[in-house]
C-alpha cells in the first residue's frame, strides 16, 4: 500500500523564526507528485508547494521550500520567518504516476507564537 | 476565481436517515474527490471519481456510495447514516498528472 507518514502531530515556533515539517512515503514508483497543504482555521485547504518526483531541485515558494531525499522518500517543508498566519495543519500528500489519487498523511498542526 | 462548492456547511441528520453532500466545481475538472477528516487520522479517501460515471473506491468506502452524473458535480450519499459517521467531509476537485486539487470549505456531519 502506497502511505504518507507525518509523525509531528503537534510543533510550535515563535514568529520570525524557521520550522521544519517532517514526511515520509512509501512507494516502489519512479514518479509521482509530491504536496503540502496547508489548512488554516477556517478549513480552507490550499496548495503551499508541489513536487515533482523526477526533478531533483527542491521546490521554493517564497518563505516554503522542501527538502526532497528520493532515496530516502522524506519530502519535508521548512517554513522560514514564521508568520502568526502560518498557523494551521499542515498536510503531505501524494499521488503515484498511474493514477489521480491523492493520499494524505495525518497532518502536522503548527502553532506560530508572538 | 476558481471554486469547489459543497452544499451545507453544516449538517444534523438522524441515525437510519439517507444522506446526500453535494459538490459542484467549475474548473472543468476530470477528478473529483470525498474525503473525511477526523482528528489524528488526517483526510481519508472515500471515493475517487475520474469521469463522469467513473469512481473508484478510496481506503474507506464501507456505508457510502458516490454519483457523478455530470462533470461538474460529485456527490455523496450515506446510504443510512450512523453515529460514527460523524465527521468533516471535504470534496476536492483536479486535473490530471498530478495537478493542484482545489478543495471546498467542507461540510460537518453530525449523526445523531
Amino acid at each position: 500500500a502506497q502511505t504518507v507518514t507525518q509523525s509531528q502531530p503537534e510543533m510550535s515556533v515563535q514568529e520570525a523564526e524557521t520550522v521544519t515539517l517532517s514526511c515520509t512515503y512509501d512507494t516502489s514508483e519512479n514518479n509521482y507528485y509530491l504536496f503540502w497543504y496547508k489548512q488554516p482555521p477556517s478549513r480552507q485547504m490550499i496548495l503551499v508547494i508541489r513536487q515533482e518526483a523526477y526533478k531533483q531541485q527542491n521546490a521554493t515558494e517564497n518563505r516554503f521550500s522542501v527538502n526532497f531525499q528520493k532515496a530516502a522518500k522524506s519530502f519535508s517543508l521548512k517554513i522560514s520567518d514564521s508568520q502568526l498566519g502560518d498557523t494551521a495543519m499542515y498536510f503531505c500528500a501524494f499521488i503515484p504516476n498511474n493514477t489521480d489519487k491523492l493520499i494524505f498523511g495525518t497532518g502536522t498542526r503548527l502553532q506560530v507564537f508572538p | 476565481d476558481v471554486k469547489v462548492t459543497q452544499s451545507s456547511r453544516y449538517l444534523v441528520k438522524r441515525t437510519g436517515e439517507k444522506v446526500f453532500l453535494e459538490c459542484v466545481q467549475d474548473m472543468d475538472h476530470e477528478n473529483m474527490f470525498w474525503y473525511r477528516q477526523d482528528p489524528g487520522l488526517g483526510l481519508r479517501l472515500i471515493y475517487f471519481s475520474y469521469d463522469v460515471k467513473m469512481k473508484e473506491k478510496g481506503d474507506i468506502p464501507e456505508g457510502y456510495s458516490v454519483s457523478r452524473e455530470k462533470k461538474e458535480r460529485f456527490s455523496l450519499i450515506l446510504e443510512s447514516a450512523s453515529t460514527n459517521q460523524t465527521s468533516m467531509y471535504l470534496c476536492a476537485s483536479s486535473r490530471p498528472q498530478g495537478t493542484e486539487a482545489f478543495f471546498g470549505q467542507g461540510t460537518r456531519l453530525t449523526v445523531v
